[in-house]
C-alpha cells in the first residue's frame, strides 16, 4: 500500500524560481490537502480539494497555486520562490471532508529557499 | 486564535515512566483526532474520540475526551523510545468541516 507518495524530498529553490511540489494517492479518497510546517506555527493548511474538479483556499494560500484534474493528483505549484516559503510541506488527504474522515499524510516535501 | 492548546510543549523522560499529555480548549468540538509524528515523516493518525467522557485505548496509550468535549489527554504507560515523537491533537469544532490542529508535544523517551 503506497498511501499518499510526495515527491521530491527535499528541494533547494533560488529566489523567484518556480516548482511543483507532486503529490498522489492510490486509497480513492476524495478529499485532499496541502499543509506547511514550521516550528512554532504548527501544520496551517494551504490549499484543499473536497473533490475532484473543486480547489478552495485554506489558512495561508499566497504565492501557491493548486489543481485537482484527477482524483488521484494535487500538485502544488510555487510560482515565484520567496524564503518565506522555506518550509516542509505536506500533502494528506481522506476519505471524505468533514468529521471522522481521517487524514493520512505523505512523508513530506523539505523546501529551503535561498 | 490557537484553538487547540497543547501541553506540555516539550518532554524528555527516562525509558518506563509514565507520561500524560493534554489538549485544551474553549470550545466545544464534535470530534479530537490524535496523531504522532515521527522526525522526517508524515503524522500518522492513532486515535478518534467522539463522545464525551469516551476512553481508548491503544495498547499502553490510554486517550481521554472530556465530558464537556473541550478537551482530551493522552497517557503513556511504562514508555518506550519507540514512543519518541511529535503528539499531535486536531478537531472539528461545531459544525466546521476545517480540522483546526495544535501545536503539539514533542516527546523524547531516552534508554
Amino acid at each position: 500500500n503506497a498511501g499518499v507518495t510526495q515527491t521530491p524530498k527535499f528541494r533547494i529553490l533560488k529566489i523567484g524560481q518556480s516548482m511543483t511540489l507532486q503529490c498522489t494517492q492510490d486509497m480513492n479518497h476524495n478529499s485532499m490537502y496541502w499543509y506547511r510546517q514550521d516550528p512554532g506555527m504548527g501544520l496551517r493548511l494551504i490549499y484543499y480539494s473536497a473533490s475532484e474538479g473543486t480547489t478552495d483556499k485554506g489558512e495561508v494560500p499566497n504565492g501557491y497555486n493548486v489543481s485537482r484534474s484527477t482524483t488521484e493528483d494535487f500538485p502544488l505549484r510555487l510560482e515565484l520562490a520567496a524564503p518565506s516559503q522555506t518550509s516542509v510541506y505536506f500533502c494528506a488527504s481522506s476519505y471524505r471532508a468533514g468529521e471522522n474522515s481521517p487524514l493520512h499524510f505523505g512523508n513530506g516535501t523539505r523546501l529551503t529557499v535561498t | 486564535t490557537q484553538l487547540l492548546e497543547q501541553s506540555p510543549q516539550f518532554l524528555s523522560i527516562q525509558e518506563g515512566e509514565n507520561l500524560t499529555v493534554y489538549c485544551n480548549s474553549s470550545s466545544v468540538f464534535s470530534s479530537l483526532q490524535w496523531y504522532r509524528q515521527e522526525p522526517g515523516e508524515g503524522p500518522v493518525l492513532l486515535v478518534t474520540v467522539v463522545t464525551g467522557g469516551e476512553v481508548k485505548k491503544l495498547k499502553r496509550l490510554t486517550f481521554q475526551f472530556g465530558d464537556a468535549r473541550k478537551d482530551s489527554s493522552l497517557h503513556i504507560t511504562a514508555a518506550q523510545p519507540g514512543d519518541t515523537g511529535l503528539y499531535l491533537c486536531a478537531g472539528h469544532a461545531g459544525n466546521n468541516r476545517k480540522l483546526i490542529w495544535g501545536l503539539g508535544t514533542s516527546l523524547a523517551v531516552n534508554p
